[in-house]
């Protein structure tokens, strides 16, 4: 089993839908992470948290919002999805030492 | 605000040739330096660099840190179709204790 699950893998929806993206993970990092991924412009980091009471915005965190339910689960929703929001997203987690990340499988997400 | 940058954005080369990626960086507090290779899905890990001067390698790959220059670079040599991925650079600030990271170079390799 992989050590960072997320679900859904792939997920079409329409414009003004509530949308959540799950993540699980057995890896037993404090640390987790939520970026998205568009072409040409690399990873963005949306949300990031520390532990269960530690959650901090990242540099694109407008239309999303977050859930830290425990340290191995950490969820990302779009409240109201619109078209932009189109992408890649990936969750994470990190090594505190060196900032290892390790990687989700990605749940691509496509908003008509 | 932590910067990456990466260059050049995209390579075309043909197999055999040797290739070097390159990546700066302005980060609070640098930890480390970390360099990922994706293929179709998530980023896979290939490096991670602490110490300024001191060459990490596996098989064909290669990297080094330039702490006093902020920089990085990574060499692919002989290259092969496989290595056809883009090539992720990212630094770890223990200030914010968070990852930031470059856009990433889109290396094609042709037969």
């Amino acid at each position: 089993d992989a050590d960072v699950t997320q679900t859904p893998r792939n997920r079409i929806t329409k414009t003004g839908k509530r949308i959540m993206l799950e993540c699980s993970q057995t890896k037993g990092h404090d640390r987790m992470y939520w970026y998205r991924q568009d072409p040409g412009l690399g990873l963005r980091l949306i949300y990031y948290s520390f532990d269960v009471k530690d959650i901090n915005k990242g540099e694109i965190s407008d239309g999303y919002s977050v859930s830290r339910q425990a340290q191995a689960k950490f969820s990302l929703s779009l409240e109201s999805a619109i078209p932009n929001q189109t992408a890649l997203y990936f969750c994470a987690t990190s090594d505190p030492n060196t900032g290892e990340l390790f990687f989700g499988e990605g749940s691509r997400l496509t908003v008509l | 605000e932590d910067k990456v940058v990466q260059s050049p954005l995209s390579l075309v080369v043909h197999e055999g040739d040797t290739v070097t990626l390159n990546c700066s960086y302005e980060v609070t507090n640098f930890r480390s330096l970390l360099w990922y290779k994706q293929e179709k899905k998530a980023p896979t890990f290939l490096f991670m660099l602490t110490s300024s001067g001191i060459e990490k390698k596996s098989g064909r790959l290669s990297s080094i840190l330039d702490k006093k220059e902020l920089s990085s670079i990574l060499n692919i040599t002989a290259t092969q179709t496989g290595d056809s991925a883009i090539y992720l650079c990212a630094a770890y600030s223990g200030g914010y204790q968070k990852v930031t990271f470059g856009t990433g170079t889109k290396l094609q390799v042709i037969p």
